[in-house]
């Protein structure tokens, strides 16, 4: 069973097209997660939500936004794409916000801008 | 702010060989540190947490101890495996729910 589910895995897509990601957590969690990872394999928080209120929200371009239907899902829409877009993209959920808590990673959703 | 620093990769080491790889951080107080694992094609797993000084944590055969006295928290094995070739991260938590990653150590055993 696939705890933490993103798709597509992976998506290639043209400069200035809008494109959204999508991750659903069958944990039963509260908080759920987006990272990027770029090409250097470093790793960023971008936001956070817990029970669908946003709790983090890092330094990210107004053209990255975040929406979370319900507590088990929460999907990254991204306006006008740039060349600097293309990462990986990892969800994530824990079940509470609390740090003892660990996260719990999807697969990564591989973004290539043409 | 918080940080974390890791020891540089890649990493090649031989089947049965001992593993450090370095972690140290920048945080005021007293965060919790964690060893996340990244296998090919997938995404972090956590490897191991510490959440006070002095504390080991440890799994698979892997350990880590925090030091609060060095600021460290080095991920070791005594006798790796070809299996454990992946991308190592340390990361760091503290207060509000924000996980400080590591730039990550890609490992490579090699039989």
């Amino acid at each position: 069973d696939t705890a933490v589910s993103q798709t597509p895995k992976y998506l290639v897509t043209q400069m200035g097209n809008d494109k959204s990601i999508k991750c659903e957590q069958n944990l039963g969690h509260d908080t759920m997660y987006w990272y990027k990872q770029d090409s250097k394999k470093f790793l960023k928080i971008m936001f956070s939500y817990n029970n669908k209120e946003l709790i983090i929200n890092e330094t990210v371009p107004n053209r990255f936004s975040p929406k979370s239907p319900d507590k088990a899902h929460l999907n990254l829409h991204i306006n006008s794409l740039e060349l600097g877009d293309s990462a990986v993209y990892f969800c994530a959920s824990s079940p509470t916000p609390d740090i003892l808590q660990p996260q719990h990673f999807g697969d990564g959703t591989r973004l290539s801008i043409l | 702010g918080n940080s974390v620093t890791q020891m540089e990769g890649p990493v090649t080491l031989s089947e049965e060989a001992f593993l450090t790889i370095n972690c140290t951080y920048t945080a005021t107080g007293y965060p919790s540190l964690f060893w996340y694992v990244q296998y090919p094609g997938e995404g972090l797993q956590l490897l191991l947490k510490a959440t006070k000084a002095d504390d080991k944590g440890s799994n698979k055969g892997f350990e880590a101890t925090y030091r609060k006295e060095t600021t460290s928290f080095h991920l070791e094995k005594g006798s790796v495996q070809v299996s454990d070739s992946a991308v190592y991260f340390c990361a760091l938590q503290q207060g509000a729910q924000k996980l400080v990653f590591g730039q990550g150590t890609r490992l490579t055993i090699n039989p």
